[in-house]
């Protein structure tokens, strides 16, 4: 079993639906959880992150950290054709901040 | 430059030749990050560098990978007798510090095709 695991995919939304995206994880340790975005044929770039349990809203995105649950959101209010991309989630574990990812949703939001 | 570089951004090699993948980090940046991503997979830690020490190098699948860093700036991976299975896009980041929450700033990658 893998440590953080994501949906692939892919999910295809009108504009302007909620989006909802999840990752669980099986590691108890991990204490910051993070979002990245990646486009095609770009490396991924960090969209949100969120530390122990909680919300955290930033424009159209919000993050949401279940720590009982093992459980963390990504939601996407009035989604746009250019959300459409991969996001990942990631968790850092240990020294030097090396990442744990989730395999990545593929989002579409069709026009 | 602005951002992170890598090159090249495709490489296609014969299985058994060795490659060489080279990063530029964002300048100041000294902690250094590869990542390798394989089609349908996650994003898999390789190795990371802190100035040009790499304290962490469990990552790396096998005795054929190593990477170095000179002058606290660009690396290089280096794949000896490739693979097929190490066909995938090979991914560099920076950041500032090596903090819990820093930001990575990753590269746009090398896609290795091996034949």
């Amino acid at each position: 079993q893998k440590e953080v695991e994501q949906d692939p995919g892919p999910l295809s939304v009108p504009e302007g639906a909620i989006v909802s995206l999840n990752c669980t994880y099986s590691n108890s340790a991990f204490q910051y959880f993070m979002w990245y975005r990646q486009y095609s044929r770009k490396g991924p770039e960090l969209l949100m992150y969120t530390y122990s349990s909680g919300n955290k809203e930033d424009g159209r995105f919000t993050a949401q950290v279940d720590k009982s649950s093992k459980y963390i959101s990504l939601f996407i209010r009035d989604s746009q054709p250019s959300d459409s991309a991969t996001y990942l989630c990631a968790m850092p574990l240990g020294a030097g901040n090396m990442l744990t990812f989730g395999g990545g949703t593929r989002l579409m939001v069709k026009p | 430059g602005a951002g992170v570089s890598q090159s090249p951004s495709n490489k296609v090699t014969e299985k058994g030749k060795d490659v060489e993948l080279r990063c530029d980090p964002i300048s100041g940046h000294t902690a250094l990050y590869w990542y390798r991503q394989s089609l349908g997979q996650g994003l898999e830690f390789l190795i990371y560098f802190q100035g040009n020490s790499a304290p962490d190098k469990s990552g790396l699948p096998s005795d054929r990978f190593s990477a170095e860093r000179t002058g606290g700036s660009v690396s290089t991976l280096t794949i000896q007798r490739t693979q097929q299975e190490d066909s995938a896009v090979y991914l560099c980041a920076s950041s500032q510090l090596t903090g819990f929450n820093e930001k990575l700033f990753f590269g746009s990658g090398t896609q290795l095709s091996v034949l």
